[in-house]
């Protein structure tokens, strides 16, 4: 079974709107950690965004926050007021297993493309 | 505070030949991960390694990748006679130790590889 799910291929944002990219997730473990990265055409990976498992508070950093329903295993990210500079990959990824092991599951990504 | 730092950002090697992928995590971090990116793909783990140990390889071909973490130095992933379909981009990862923050994975720029 896929560890991240990201259902979403490819996404299209007018400039200065929000867009919301969809993750969900699949663990049994009560600890466990998500992020959210960027990848430009540049390729670097940008870290943007940690929730843990336990924190009761949504994440926000800037213009990114995370939308986390637990319940539901879902971790998606908000970007709000797009900037063309947004165009890129974003990745969900999470890390869980905390007591045995440090590997992030990655999903397969999501485009975005900001249309001005 | 310098970043994660990897080179050859770009490797060009024949069927055959070895290909040496080095990583300099953070300053202060004590954990290296190693992952591949295929063309239009997710990051798949590879190894996860500290100073001269290597914690968890479940993600590494059996035969023709190695990795090290020296006491000096960088990180090395060493891919022995190489195939086509090695053709990809590495990225090495580094984290603080345990219990120094949320475990976040900062990322270098990648070594993209081509075989010829």
């Amino acid at each position: 079974a896929q560890k991240i799910t990201q259902t979403q291929p490819g996404m299209f944002v007018q400039e200065k709107e929000a867009v919301t990219l969809d993750c969900t997730y699949d663990t049994s473990d009560q600890s466990y950690g998500l992020f959210w990265y960027k990848q430009p055409s540049s390729g670097e990976m940008i870290f943007l965004i940690y929730q843990g498992s336990y924190d009761e508070q949504n994440a926000t950093e800037g213009r990114y926050s995370l939308n986390f329903q637990k319940a539901r295993k879902s971790a998606n990210l908000v970007i709000s007021a797009s900037q063309l500079g947004d165009s890129a990959m974003y990745f969900c990824a999470m890390r869980d297993q905390p007591n045995t092991g440090n590997q992030f599951y990655f999903g397969t990504g999501t485009s975005l493309t900001v249309i001005p | 505070n310098a970043g994660v730092m990897q080179n050859p950002r770009h490797l060009v090697r024949r069927r055959g030949q070895e290909a040496r992928l080095r990583c300099s995590p953070m300053k202060g971090h004590s954990h290296v991960y190693w992952y591949r990116q295929l063309p239009e793909e997710g990051l798949k783990f590879m190894v996860y390694l500290q100073k001269e140990n290597i914690i968890d390889e479940s993600g590494m071909p059996k035969e023709r990748f190695s990795a090290e973490f020296p006491k000096e130095g960088p990180s090395i992933l060493r891919i022995q006679q190489v195939v086509r379909g090695d053709s990809a981009a590495y990225f090495c990862a580094s984290s603080p130790p345990r219990g120094q923050g949320t475990d976040t994975q900062y990322f270098g720029p990648g070594t993209r590889l081509t075989v010829l």
